[in-house]
């Protein structure tokens, strides 16, 4: 079975512009989490999605913003870019949205921002 | 919310030798994994262990959820163990969300 899967793999954007970065869930999975890691930190939580629904949000600007489609997969946006942005964009997803259901990560989304 | 505390933050090994990471954290929680994440940035799982103990080759993992703490064991450290291990803690954070919460992490480098 495919894991998580996320696209591009790099991406190289200007200041101001806007990015979309895309991901799919492992088959099954339901939730969709985003998460963004700077270099020398662990990741941190951006948004959960479960059913199409936001169930969270993390302390990032209303620059950035993620829908789930009804094929489980999603979509997390940024617009106004910063240099701050650069990062890289793992998408994590699992069975259902409790605690008790483990994160599965894809191989991530490095967005670098000049 | 949930605090993640790891050490040692830095840590080198000859290859060959074990080592032990340990995760120290804030609060009771229903999730805690291990992530290895690799020099090209790949986050990969290596445990769930809520509590209790698990073994998969020459890693094992040890969570004492009523101390609040967990510990990776790893064995005969090969060159490939090389990198960044993560411990993070799924825990409610309000709305419906349950987001997962990470520590700094621990970065290892096995040197030949």
């Amino acid at each position: 079975d495919a894991g998580v899967t996320q696209s591009p793999t790099h991406l190289i954007k200007t200041r101001g512009q806007q990015v979309t970065l895309r991901c799919s869930p492992i088959s099954g999975h339901k939730s969709v989490s985003w998460y963004q890691q700077v270099l020398g930190q662990g990741p941190q939580f951006i948004f959960q999605y479960y059913e199409k629904e936001e169930r969270g949000r993390g302390n990032f600007p209303d620059r950035f913003s993620a829908r789930q489609f009804p094929n489980y997969s999603s979509e997390l946006n940024v617009n106004a870019l910063l240099l701050g942005d650069s990062a890289l964009y793992l998408c994590a997803s699992s069975l259902r949205d409790r605690g008790n259901s483990p994160l599965h990560f894809g191989n991530g989304t490095r967005l670098t921002v000049t | 919310g949930i605090q993640v505390e790891q050490s040692p933050p830095d840590l080198i090994l000859q290859e060959g030798a074990n080592s032990t990471l340990r995760c120290n954290f804030s609060d009771s929680v229903n999730n805690l994994q291990w992530f290895h994440q690799n020099p090209w940035g790949q986050l990969i799982n290596l445990f769930y262990i809520p509590s209790g103990t698990k073994q998969n080759g020459r890693l094992s993992a040890t969570t004492v959820a009523t101390e609040r703490y967990s510990l990776l064991y790893i064995s005969s450290s090969q060159t490939t163990d090389s990198g960044v291990y993560f411990c993070a803690l799924r825990g409610y954070s309000g709305a419906g969300s349950y987001q997962l919460t990470f520590g700094k992490g621990t970065k290892l480098s096995v040197i030949p």
